[in-house]
């Protein structure tokens, strides 16, 4: 079972540079994240989506865009790269769900660097 | 925006023992999800939690849902090796379901 996919794993940027972190899940979930996080502490918001073509801003959203053209897929793009956006970043999906509530599944992480 | 203090930190513990972590929040909570981060991945879910007073457990892990809904417990018991690891604690607020806010970990440290 593939899960929620992330790439790449690990990726080292340059100041300004642009890159797109790929997320893709296969659960059919609704709602998809993606998440920060910095040594030593917990996950922060940075977009979501309730469902295709459609995103929000989550807790720390400055310097980060986001899309969702289909259920599957939701990639997070860092315009032009600054040290502060070096940390992990997971994605992450769910399926809203009446009786058994929001259920949310992580991928394996991005490790990001930026230098 | 909503906190969540996790408590403890951190803790060393010998292998056998029986362990407890807890979460209280500022503000109520819907739904409570533990979870465990080992190094270099991602968190697993390891609990969920849909109703204050709920009791539920997974093997050798309890968790509960505080009546007051702005609590929630995690005991481990008779730890392993393998239970190395940090914790996250997660509520899920009322109103837009995005709203996760984590814990910021419990660190698990077992010594043989």
């Amino acid at each position: 079972n593939a899960g929620v996919t992330q790439t790449p794993k690990f990726r080292i940027l340059k100041i300004g540079q642009s890159m797109t972190l790929q997320c893709t899940q296969d659960m059919n979930h609704n709602y998809m994240y993606w998440y920060r996080q910095d040594p030593g502490m917990g996950l922060k918001l940075i977009y979501y989506s309730v469902g295709a073509g459609i995103t929000d801003k989550g807790e720390v959203p400055n310097g980060y865009n986001v899309s969702r053209s289909t259920t599957e897929d939701f990639p997070l793009r860092l315009e032009l790269a600054a040290p502060s956006q070096t940390s992990v970043y997971f994605c992450a999906s769910s399926y809203r769900d009446r009786v058994s509530g929001n259920t949310i599944y992580f991928g394996e992480g991005s490790w990001l660097t930026v230098v | 925006g909503q906190q969540l203090n996790q408590s403890p930190q951190s803790m060393f513990i010998q292998e056998g023992e029986d362990v407890s972590m807890n979460c209280t929040s500022s503000s109520i909570f819907n739904t409570w999800l533990w979870y465990k981060q080992d190094p270099g991945e991602g968190p697993v879910l390891l609990i969920a939690l849909y109703k204050a007073g709920e009791l539920t457990s997974n093997g050798r892990l309890t968790a509960q849902f505080g009546i007051t809904r702005k609590d929630s417990f995690l005991n481990i018991s008779a730890s392993i090796p393998s239970d190395v690891g940090i914790y996250f604690c997660a509520g899920l607020g009322t109103g837009t379901a995005s709203k996760l806010t984590f814990g910021t970990g419990t660190r698990l440290q077992v010594t043989l």
